[in-house]
């Protein structure tokens, strides 16, 4: 079991380059998330996803995309990179119901820095 | 709205001993979860500790205990026997039963050997 995993671990852009940072989890989670995190501001959520072909916007979703095409993979597109995007990005899947639930599991971060 | 607040941004303990990290939640719920997590310097976040709301009895995960006072909405967290690799941002959390999940500021905890 890998559990939560995400490419690229670190990236640097230029204003105005579009990425794609990739989530994948191997433990049949319904949900997947996307969250930012930056000093002083904890975490943030973008966008999640309670099912395949499914996406719902989260705190701060402005400058960022997702698609849920297969279970296990959530993917956070960014089309035109600011500098304030520079962040720690961290993906986290989780089962969907409420009894025994198990909290998040989190990917090891993707760091990006855009100039 | 849920809100988590982590009023301690620093904390530091003397390696071998007792902190304690506090943690407060506003809710109109009486159906939730509440978690500890902890995101060392390789920055992977795990999870250290949960507890169920209908819970009474407060979780403990081997030198990792809560003391959880639903009608204050209080969840501390208590690391007993501090070692070096405890050392790392602790965060609290709120997942609510429509699956809704609210972080706090997190606290940073310093070991001293």
């Amino acid at each position: 079991n890998a559990g939560v995993t995400q490419t690229p671990k670190f990236r640097v852009l230029k204003t105005g380059q579009s990425m794609t940072l990739l989530c994948a989890q191997d433990m049949n989670h319904e949900y997947m998330y996307w969250y930012r995190q930056d000093p002083g501001m904890g975490l943030r959520l973008i966008h999640y996803s309670v099912g395949e072909g499914t996406t719902a916007k989260g705190e701060v979703p402005d400058g960022y995309n997702v698609s849920r095409l297969k279970k296990q993979n959530f993917l956070l597109g960014l089309e035109s990179a600011a500098p304030s995007q520079t962040s720690v990005y961290f993906c986290a899947s989780s089962y969907a119901g409420l009894a025994g639930y198990t909290g998040k599991y989190f990917g090891p971060g993707t760091r990006l820095l855009v100039l | 709205a849920q809100t988590v607040t982590q009023s301690q941004p620093e904390m530091s303990v003397q390696e071998a001993e007792t902190v304690t990290l506090s943690c407060t939640y506003d809710t109109s719920e009486s159906d939730y979860y509440l978690f500890w997590y902890k995101q060392p310097p390789s920055r992977q976040m795990i999870l250290v500790i949960r507890q169920e709301a209908y819970k009474q009895q407060n979780a403990t995960e081997n030198r990792f205990s809560v003391n959880f006072q639903k009608a204050a909405k209080s969840f501390s967290l208590k690391i007993s026997d501090s070692q070096l690799g405890d050392a790392a941002m602790y965060f609290c959390a709120y997942r609510s039963s429509g699956n809704q999940f609210y972080f706090g500021t997190g606290t940073s905890l310093t070991v001293i050997p």
